[in-house]
């Protein structure tokens, strides 16, 4: 079954500093790789989907990922901090006829 | 255009109990999906409904059950309440005939067994 790993269940950096969260998948077919968000007591929102068309992907707010097959990984990125980015991360994938299989999450904290 | 909307927003049970969580997906989209945020746990999933029918299920005991509806909506019912049930339980829509389409997530019912 396909599976999304998320390495780091914290991470913390400072405001203006590269964000960089990892997320490793198995698959043995292209994959549908999606990276949602989740502040405090609310629901997830839609960071950026992979679907083939690009291996960069540019999402909302300033994040991005690169689908890289060699590595098996999706990470994300952003270049730059803010304090607003504090929140759970959760890369996720599709598999055929099923529904979205979450990674366990990473917090991500900004220090000022 | 309205969001996915779930309701109540919180509810507090006592173990034994039945508790009814209520969806309504984004219009125009014919999936639903359950899921189980537990602390610790990530999320889990629970069921997916599309044009009334249940086409998956994750692994949940039977207790968790659910139905959509004519208009898309749907319920998700949890028979004898268990402590371990207290969660947070988030509701997605999509327009499934599309894989390629995302999940829409609501702002969650915030289960408590007490």
């Amino acid at each position: 079954a396909q599976s999304v790993t998320q390495l780091g269940s914290h991470v913390s950096v400072s405001e203006g500093a590269l964000v960089l969260l990892r997320c490793n998948y198995s698959s043995s077919v292209p994959p549908y790789l999606f990276w949602y968000v989740q502040y405090p007591n609310q629901g997830l929102q839609l960071l950026l989907k992979y679907t083939s068309a690009a291996t960069l992907v540019k999402g909302i707010n300033g994040f991005e990922a690169e689908f890289k097959k060699s590595e098996t990984s999706f990470h994300l990125t952003k270049p730059s901090a803010h304090m607003s980015d504090a929140a759970e991360y959760f890369c996720a994938v599709r598999p055929r006829n099923t529904p979205l299989v979450f990674g366990k999450g990473t917090r991500l904290s900004v220090i000022a | 255009e309205a969001g996915v909307t779930q309701s109540p927003t919180h509810l507090i049970k006592t173990r034994g109990q039945q508790a009814t969580l209520r969806c309504s997906p984004i219009s125009g989209h014919t999936s639903v999906y359950w899921y189980q945020q537990a602390l610790g746990l990530g999320l889990q999933f629970l069921l997916w409904y599309d044009e009334g029918e249940e086409r998956n299920r994750g692994n949940f005991p039977p207790r968790f059950s659910g139905r959509q509806f004519p208009n898309y909506s749907s319920e998700l019912n949890v028979n004898a309440l268990e402590l371990e049930d207290s969660a947070l339980y988030l509701c997605a829509s999509s327009l499934e005939r599309n894989r390629l389409t995302e999940a829409f997530f609501g702002q969650g019912t915030r289960l408590t067994v007490v």
